[in-house]
């Protein structure tokens, strides 16, 4: 198994402004990955997040909206900037070690009002 | 590309009532299935996983079997609780590409006492 440690569970947010999410987790990994879960949706994958390099995005996100850190193979940001309602959602880190060794977070609740 | 779809909630069921779900699959290549599970203002959790064909993965009184031939892995349980009201999630996890995971819709399942 792995442990997640993502931080903060919820906030609410002003329009405009930007939020950080943390994803720690217990033992060293190569890819993380960041999705979002709109309400009442599904859990759209928004990058891969990979140690050393830029992460890589997924068909409508761009990295100036999510910018991501990686700073080591335990720890990754995910940044969502300039806020707006619509991006009200659930926001997972997650990581694989393997095709069948899937761990998700608890998420981070998001609000913008 | 890759995909997964399955059958559309809500599904509303009597307690001891007959589940089955419905989810099929698009991939390239030999993919491991998934069932998720997240009830009411949690976070998702893992219910059960196949990783080839014909395996069949159980959990909790639920069940899937990998389809190859008709690329499906559909849930079933045979006798379902209130405690089962949840949102179920079928998904893949790719061999290439990091191991990223696609997620189906959703289903939306509420079971009456």
């Amino acid at each position: 198994s792995a442990v997640i440690s993502q931080k903060p569970s919820r906030d609410i947010c002003q329009r405009g402004t930007s939020l950080t999410i943390q994803c720690q987790v217990d033992s060293q990994v190569t890819m993380m990955f960041w999705y979002r879960q709109q309400p009442g949706q599904s859990l759209t994958l928004i990058a891969t997040a990979n140690q050393g390099s830029e992460a890589t995005y997924e068909s409508g996100f761009v990295i100036d909206k999510f910018p991501i850190s990686r700073p080591n193979l335990t720890f990754s940001t995910l940044t969502v900037s300039n806020m707006s309602p619509e991006d009200s959602s659930i926001y997972l880190c997650s990581l694989a070690r393997g095709p069948s060794e899937a761990f998700f977070g608890q998420g981070t609740r998001l609000t913008v009002v | 590309g890759d995909s997964v779809t399955q059958m559309e909630g809500p599904v509303t069921l009597s307690e001891e009532a007959f589940l089955t779900i419905n989810c099929t699959y698009t991939a390239t290549g030999y993919p491991s299935l998934f069932w998720y599970v997240q009830y009411p203002g949690e976070g998702l959790q893992l219910l059960l996983k196949a990783t080839k064909a014909d395996d069949k993965g159980s959990n909790k009184g639920f069940e899937a079997t990998y389809r190859k031939e008709t690329t499906s892995f559909h849930l079933e349980k045979g006798s379902v609780q209130v405690s089962d009201s949840a949102v179920y999630f079928c998904a893949l996890t790719l061999n290439t590409g990091g191991f990223k995971t696609i997620f189906g819709a959703g289903t939306r399942l509420f079971v009456k006492a």
